[in-house]
């Protein structure tokens, strides 16, 4: 059980583009995800927390024009990286939370971005 | 907001050694304190999680400690194997008034030489 996935796991785009990213929770109901961006060798940074049915609260410095989050069911959030430029490379990993509550998060296998 | 430090960055065992990584967290209403191993390319995968109201967990060769008064806790891997080798996170959450947000340290690089 508790099976976050994530689509699609690696992307290349020409600078200038949007891309949008999938994040489903496959066997339970997610009230909460977290979208999260890793460097290489480098830890996860928290960039935006998504709620169904509200707007995505973001961390301070993360662009919300930039990165637009939509959490339209309680199974899926959609992370979409608009006019991308080749500083936007990076691993971005999505999480959920059960609806139940708890506090454990369940992560997706991430995506790799790749701007040319 | 919380802050996690990770120690160490780096921490090579022989197969069969212990390997104990550390963490302090500053947000004394954190009760939430998970972490992850991460596999190259992979997601991280929760292993183990402890909450305030318990000081110690166990799960076979792995075990956390948690000591709420210096506001640190602590991974501790026995009879490490090879498949042990990867980065491990932890992580620090405040309860649900904050949605969970979880704040990670910044990783260990765990190398298990046979």
């Amino acid at each position: 059980g508790a099976v976050v996935s994530q689509h699609p796991s690696r992307v290349i785009c020409k600078s200038g583009t949007s891309v949008k990213i999938e994040c489903r929770s496959l066997d339970f109901q997610a009230t909460t995800m977290f979208w999260y961006r890793q460097f290489p060798k480098k830890s996860l940074m928290l960039m935006a927390t998504s709620n169904e049915g509200s707007k995505a609260t973001y961390e301070q410095g993360v662009e919300k024009d930039k990165f637009l989050i939509n959490h339209a069911s309680l199974t899926l959030s959609t992370l979409t990286v608009t006019s991308a430029h080749p500083e936007d490379s990076s691993f971005y990993i999505c999480s959920a939370r059960d609806y139940l509550g708890t506090d454990t998060q369940y992560f997706g296998p991430g995506t790799r971005l790749t701007v040319l | 907001g919380e802050n996690v430090e990770q120690h160490p960055s780096t921490l090579s065992v022989q197969e069969g050694d212990s390997a104990v990584i550390k963490c302090t967290y500053s947000d004394s209403a954190s009760n939430y304190f998970p972490w992850y191993k991460q596999e190259l390319g992979k997601r991280p995968q929760l292993i183990i999680d402890i909450r305030s109201n318990v000081g110690e967990k166990k799960d076979q060769r792995i075990a956390v400690t948690l000591n709420k008064t210096a506001k640190h806790f602590s991974l501790h891997i026995t009879e490490t194997q090879p498949e042990d080798s990867a980065v491990y996170f932890c992580a620090a959450s405040r309860p649900t008034d904050s949605w969970g947000k979880l704040q990670f340290g910044a990783g260990t690089q765990v190398v298990v030489t046979p």
